[in-house]
């Protein structure tokens, strides 16, 4: 069992949906992060969160620590925001990654 | 302000074979990151420098593999002889400090024939 799951690894989408994202994690952490790689794209940090909820444009990650969860949301989704969803844990100097959520939004 | 860059975006090579990947961080992050994404599987952690030092190499999958980061500047990791298995996506990431945000690279990716 990986020490860091998502769910789903697959998901479509009509444009205009509300998506979500689940993380669940089995480690201590210093703080999670959310990152976005578009095909043949490089990697993008969406957030860095230890706490609570962050919210930018329409993305909105929370986390839930005594629960070892976390959510990424898109409201509004767009065909812009097809790519690879990835939660990653910061645990002791370094990064544990889940395998991806890929998404998929169509017109 | 420059990303993370790396070099080459692809190489292809024969097994037994040599290559060198290349890493420049942004400018003034001590924290340099490899990580390897091998195909269907979740990017792991191969090594973690602290300016020149290696601070974490438990990553590192065997002595095929060298990394090196002279000067506290750029790294580079060396695979020596390649294996089919080598083959993947090799990403670089950088940060100012420890468990401050990480700032990947577009990633070289490298297939062993």
């Amino acid at each position: 069992k990986n020490e860091v799951e998502q769910s789903p690894q697959n998901l479509t989408a009509q444009e205009g949906e509300f998506i979500t994202i689940n993380c669940s994690y089995s480690v201590g952490i210093s703080a999670l992060h959310w990152l976005q790689q578009h095909p043949g794209g490089g990697i993008v940090s969406l957030f860095m969160l230890s706490s609570g909820k962050k919210k930018h444009g329409r993305l909105i990650a929370t986390i839930n620590i005594q629960e070892k969860h976390s959510s990424l949301h898109i409201t509004a989704s767009h065909p812009r925001d097809s790519a690879v969803y990835i939660c990653a844990v910061g645990n002791t100097d370094k990064l544990i990654f889940g395998t991806g959520t890929r998404l998929q939004v169509f017109p | 302000e420059a990303g993370v860059t790396q070099f080459p975006s692809h190489s292809v090579i024969e097994k037994g074979q040599t290559v060198t990947l290349r890493c420049d961080p942004i400018s003034g992050h001590d924290n340099l990151y490899w990580y390897r994404r091998v195909m269907g599987k979740e990017i792991k952690f191969l090594l973690h420098f602290v300016k020149e030092s290696k601070q974490d190499e438990s990553g590192m999958p065997n002595n095929r593999f060298l990394a090196e980061r002279t000067g506290g500047t750029y790294s580079t990791l060396k695979v020596q002889p390649a294996e089919l298995e080598d083959s993947g996506v090799y990403f670089c990431a950088s940060s100012q400090s420890l468990n401050t945000e990480a700032f990947f690279g577009q990633g070289t990716r490298l297939t062993v024939v």
